[in-house]
């Protein structure tokens, strides 16, 4: 089965802090994924990568920075966190191929909340 | 730009009942479309997936969508559902000349009773 993992579940920042949100995965994929999470939104797209040392902006990358230096591993790093910036975030991957949207695979995520 | 949208926030119903949920997309390109599930305490995963051929595909745990394009729709539904099926579930899509950038709807929240 595909893993993703995530460094936290929970997290709990003051604003203005760095804040690194991790993201593992176990399955040799090339994509990987952020989004956050809201109620009545839905799930809205930070960033993503499509190859180590690769990114590509979503549609809500204010705000937000990633970082790709291994294959398995992106990190989410907000900057100086905000208040608005409260959410559920969620890390996903997916392999490449013929179908290469074929499957997302989603990580429990990170609720963070910033103070 | 693209754009998912899902009719109903919330949908409460009994066991048995039928359901079914609506999504439409905002794209005149050629889109692959997804349902995902999320039951309570569990990752986000993959109901079913549309990206050519038959219009109606069939997904886990018996559901299945319908492809609409003059609609621009991709409905779910479940002919008679179980207490389990209790989660909230999103529809997805992406263009295929914009790779990577999914775009999800608000969701919808089913509640299914005993």
């Amino acid at each position: 089965d595909v893993k993703v993992t995530q460094s936290s579940r929970y997290l709990v920042k003051r604003t203005g802090e760095k804040v690194f949100l991790e993201c593992v995965q176990d399955m040799d994929h090339e994509n990987m994924f952020w989004y956050r999470q809201d109620p009545g939104l839905g799930l809205r797209l930070i960033y993503f990568s499509y190859d180590v040392k690769m990114k590509e902006k979503g549609d809500i990358p204010e705000g937000y920075s990633v970082s790709r230096e291994k294959k398995e591993r992106f990190s989410l790093i907000l900057e100086s966190a905000s208040t608005n910036q409260t959410s559920m975030y969620l890390c996903a991957s997916s392999p490449t191929g013929a179908l290469s949207t074929d499957t997302q695979y989603f990580g429990p995520g990170t609720r963070l909340t910033v103070l | 730009a693209q754009s998912v949208s899902q009719h109903n926030h919330h949908v409460i119903l009994s066991e048995a009942a039928s359901l079914e949920l609506g999504c439409n997309y905002s794209y005149g390109g050629t889109v692959n479309l997804f349902w995902y599930v999320q039951y309570p305490g569990q990752h986000l995963q993959l109901l079913l997936k549309y990206f050519s051929g038959d219009p109606l595909v069939k997904g886990i745990k018996g559901f299945e969508a319908e492809f609409i394009k003059s609609k621009f729709s991709f409905n779910l539904r479940k002919p008679s559902v179980q207490w389990s099926d209790t989660a909230e579930y999103f529809c997805a899509s992406m263009a295929t000349d914009s790779w990577g950038k999914f775009q999800f709807g608000a969701g919808t929240q089913v509640v299914v009773t005993p």
